[in-house]
């Protein structure tokens, strides 16, 4: 059974540090791995996707993932927080890569960002 | 481009009344959009693809005739839930499915039933 699983529920940075939000996957198949964002009363906006090309995934606002298929994870990473990136982050795997009809979302990571 | 609109964004209604939200893709067509649930502080959970054209399907264990779904053209699809119960308030969320595969999403209505 495909599964994808954020390991922090909340997580709390001061603006100018590093952000980390970690995610692991379970996937009998070779997956699409996606990163969405949600900012209150606002939709999810996809920030990156990993379509099995390049490990290293380069998304939008400075934010970026590597997928790791030893450790079955998907972490994303950003060298510097900013006020703004302060929401809701989903970790998201499509079991069918190029197919993302079935979408298994975890259950989010809030993040806060401090002045 | 690619933006998907709900309406409403919050709806309160009485127990045993029926609410309809509605899902527009206002910048593409759209064949396919889907419908999530999401309860406070868990993951959405898909509970039905909706077609242009034809019957919704929907996912183990939601029932179809109390989420009625209808897909009557490539920009519009909308979710009734029937005679809603306090159970069945929660956050709703339409996506559409675009180019490459990619879903848009809404940005959600809020149902809570009195």
């Amino acid at each position: 059974a495909q599964s994808v699983t954020q390991l922090d529920s909340h997580v709390s940075v001061s603006e100018g540090t590093p952000v980390l939000l970690r995610c692991n996957y379970s996937s009998s198949y070779s997956p699409s791995l996606f990163w969405y964002v949600q900012h209150p009363n606002k939709g999810l906006q996809l920030l990156l996707k990993y379509t099995s090309a390049a490990t290293l995934v380069k998304g939008i606002n400075g934010f970026e993932a590597e997928f790791k298929k030893s450790e079955t994870s998907f972490h994303l990473t950003k060298p510097s927080a900013h006020m703004s990136d302060a929401a809701e982050y989903f970790c998201v795997v499509s079991p069918i890569s190029y197919n993302t009809d079935k979408l298994i979302f975890g259950t989010g990571t809030r993040l806060q960002v401090f002045p | 481009g690619a933006v998907v609109s709900q309406h409403p964004s919050w709806v309160i209604c009485k127990s045993g009344t029926s609410v309809k939200i509605e899902c527009r893709s206002l910048d593409f067509q759209a064949t396919t959009m889907f419908w999530y649930r999401q309860f406070p502080k868990q993951s959405l959970m898909l509970m039905a693809t909706s077609n242009e054209g034809s019957k919704a399907t929907y996912e183990q264990g939601v029932e179809k005739d109390k989420f009625l779904i209808n897909h009557a053209s490539l920009t519009l699809s909308t979710l009734t839930v029937t005679s809603a119960h306090p159970e069945d308030s929660s956050f709703y969320i339409c996506s559409a499915r675009g180019s490459a595969y990619e879903q848009y999403f809404g940005p959600g209505t809020r149902l809570t039933v009195t």
